[in-house]
């Protein structure tokens, strides 16, 4: 089944504590992207991936980093992890980004105490 | 900067009643366009899309959805709508001046009452 990962689905933290989020795909797609989402401002991309070894931030990139050493994974990293950081997460991919769609995971629900 | 503005953000509606989802975006350069429905504790999955071509694009689910270049908008409709419409609705661009990335308004959550 094609479908998009994510790792953990839930989870609770305190600030500092440096923490990764996973994301996988299996459907060769070129293009992965994370989102958060908060009440009210939808959907903000976080980084995106066009391919292996290239990535480019979005709109909100601070306190975030990425890397995509494999086409199938492209995990989030939280090196210290701050309150304004809790958020409903989101990872996607897509055939080729930009005219094609995105396929969502499910979602990692993240609070950070 | 591109940018989408959902023009409502809770649209309440009887069941059988037609709607309409206002979308307006800003771009200078043509831009691709979306439409992604999020059910209560799941991620979006696409609706539709408009890329180019005919202005009319038609859907899952008995939507659609208008391109209107001048008005820069691409409203989302249906005619008769169901309970198991209600969900949080998102508009999303992409292209044009803002590249790979993409840029989505804050959502209009839809409530279909019996």
């Amino acid at each position: 089944e094609a479908q998009v990962t994510q790792n953990p689905r839930y989870l609770i933290t305190v600030t500092g504590k440096k923490l990764t989020v996973t994301c996988s795909q299996n459907m060769n797609h070129e293009y992965m992207s994370w989102y958060r989402q908060d009440p009210g401002l939808g959907l903000r991309q976080i980084y995106y991936s066009m391919n292996v070894e290239v990535t480019d931030k979005g709109d909100v990139p601070e306190g975030y980093k990425v890397s995509r050493k494999e086409k199938r994974n492209f995990p989030l990293i939280l090196e210290s992890p701050s309150p304004n950081q809790t958020s409903l997460y989101f990872c996607a991919s897509s055939l080729s980004g930009r005219a094609y769609e995105q396929y969502f995971g499910p979602g990692t629900r993240l609070t950070v105490t | 900067a591109q940018s989408v503005t959902q023009l409502d953000s809770q649209v309440p509606v009887f069941e059988e009643a037609p709607v309409e989802l206002r979308c307006n975006y800003s771009s200078s350069v043509s831009v691709y366009l979306f439409w992604y429905v999020q059910y209560p504790n799941q991620g979006l999955q696409l609706l539709l899309k408009y890329l180019s071509g005919s202005t009319l694009v038609k859907g899952i689910n008995g939507f659609e959805a208008e391109f209107n270049k001048s008005q820069t908008s691409f409203h989302l409709r249906k005619p008769s709508v169901h309970i198991s419409d209600t969900a949080e609705y998102f508009c999303a661009v992409s292209g044009g001046t803002g590249g790979f990335k993409t840029i989505f308004g804050a959502g209009t959550r839809l409530f279909v009452k019996a």
